[in-house]
């Protein structure tokens, strides 16, 4: 029963690469989100996907691009990697947006470290 | 603006003690506010949803409370455990459905033996 998965769990990278964080999920949820945590803030929303072909802007979506490949799986990309990007990234599902008395579900994070 | 507020930052507790963690909101419209855990290295884990007309909700040695009128909630930890040491975030929904989530900076709870 995995939940939400995320590979890979830790990257360094250097500044003006690109890499590609993956995100799937069993639970046949509709929506599935992308966050940053970093120190002393709460999370905060990139993109997110309310279904399967859909996605949205979330609060900070600059120097991010997302893909909803299928129901299962939802990708972040990072163009060219700046040092501001260095974070933990989550990335959530939960049944539907706009459900907001259902859960998110979110996996164990990311942890992306920009040089 | 909407804000979640948490207080304390982090709090030191010996094991078997109580605590209570603080959560202030400046949401609107409000649509439910939930506690989530995040251990060490984990991703949060729901504990506790609470809708504009609960006032107390209870999970295992976690009990919940929420005051609409004076936009507070609060959780409390009854006879602490090593295993409860995480971090605690507030998280508020918005507008209908509660379509927009913002999230508290969350509470770091260290249980010592």
């Amino acid at each position: 029963n995995a939940g939400v998965t995320q590979t890979p769990k830790f990257q360094v990278l250097k500044t003006g690469q690109s890499m590609t964080l993956q995100c799937a999920q069993d639970m046949n949820h509709n929506s599935m989100y992308w966050y940053r945590q970093d120190p002393g803030m709460g999370l905060r929303l990139i993109y997110y996907s309310a279904s399967e072909g859909t996605t949205d802007k979330g609060e900070v979506p600059n120097g991010y691009n997302v893909s909803r490949l299928n129901k299962r799986e939802f990708s972040l990309r990072l163009e060219s990697a700046a040092p501001s990007q260095t974070s933990v990234y989550f990335c959530a599902s939960s049944r539907a947006l706009g459900l907001g008395n259902q859960p998110q579900h979110f996996g164990d994070g990311t942890r992306l470290s920009i040089l | 603006k909407n804000q979640v507020e948490q207080s304390p930052q982090s709090l030191i507790i010996l094991e078997g003690k109580n605590c209570t963690l603080q959560c202030n909101y400046t949401v609107s419209p409000f649509s439910n506010l939930r506690w989530y855990k995040q251990d060490t290295g984990r991703g949060p884990v729901s504990l506790t949803i609470m809708t504009f007309s609960e006032n107390t909700k209870s999970n295992r040695r976690y009990t919940a409370t929420l005051d609409a009128d004076t936009k507070q909630s609060s959780l409390h930890i009854t006879a602490s455990q090593l295993s409860d040491s995480a971090s605690y975030i507030c998280v508020v929904s918005a507008g209908t459905g509660g379509f927009k989530t913002i999230f508290g900076a969350g509470t770091r709870l260290f249980v010592k033996a």
